[in-house]
């Protein structure tokens, strides 16, 4: 869905650098979330976002930290990156307007994050 | 928290309709069935949700019982590009800063084939 970006799309780095995967919707949705998959894992939560001064953990969170820098943009950081850290990252929003009619989300296409 | 039982893996010819069941016996009264796919490797999409009654929309119609206990996803004339993996997903409709995660499990491996 071209209404939600991510860049980059493919990332190779060393342990210990410091990354940041970038984050861009046009949908105008408030509620941003971060997720990483892994295989055989599923979908993880790492943090979520439901205004811009609104921050908070999900069920992953040690190694990363955020910023949303705007309503349309959440940025993720690997602070020191690990190997174990190599996994598929997905940003997704969704919209509170419609929320109580349930909490649609929308993803990215995913960034491909690679620690050596 | 798993809540949902899907079959690890189906095919369909293509053409025909692709029917994929999801158990959702525990399911809470104020409880949405989601549907999503992923393309090998690409952001999962949304299908299609409903609470109760039966839904259709441009990609899919949602069949959900009457004691909500269970649902199948109607793909109505499966195509080679509907090959995907497809998570069934409970949910309760938002009522303030709940949670925002979706739980996805391990899904419905679909195949289409020629």
């Amino acid at each position: 869905d071209a209404d939600v970006t991510q860049t980059p799309r493919n990332r190779i780095t060393k342990t210990g650098k410091r990354i940041m995967l970038e984050c861009s919707q046009t949908k105008g949705h408030d509620r941003m979330y971060w997720y990483r998959q892994d295989p055989g894992l599923g979908l993880r939560l790492i943090y979520y976002s439901f205004d811009v001064k609104d921050i908070n953990k999900g069920e992953i969170s040690d190694g990363y930290s955020v910023s949303r820098q705007a309503q349309a943009k959440f940025s993720l950081s690997l602070e020191s990156a690990i190997p174990n850290q190599t996994a598929l990252y997905f940003c997704a929003t969704s919209d509170s307007m419609t929320a109580r009619w349930g909490d649609t989300q929308y993803f990215g296409p995913g960034t491909r994050l690679t620690v050596l | 928290d798993a809540k949902t039982t899907q079959p690890p893996s189906m095919d369909c010819a293509e053409g025909r309709a692709a029917n994929l069941p999801c158990n959702h016996s525990t399911i809470s009264g104020n409880e949405y069935v989601y549907w999503y796919r992923q393309i090998h490797s690409q952001g999962p999409q949304y299908i299609i949700h409903g609470l109760k009654n039966n839904e259709t929309n441009e990609m899919a119609s949602l069949i959900i019982t009457e004691d909500r206990k269970s649902s199948t996803l109607i793909l109505p004339h499966a195509t080679l590009r509907d090959t995907a993996v497809y998570y069934c997903i409970v949910r309760p409709a938002d009522r303030g800063s709940t949670l925002g995660r979706l739980y996805f499990g391990r899904g419905t491996q679909l195949t289409v084939w020629p």
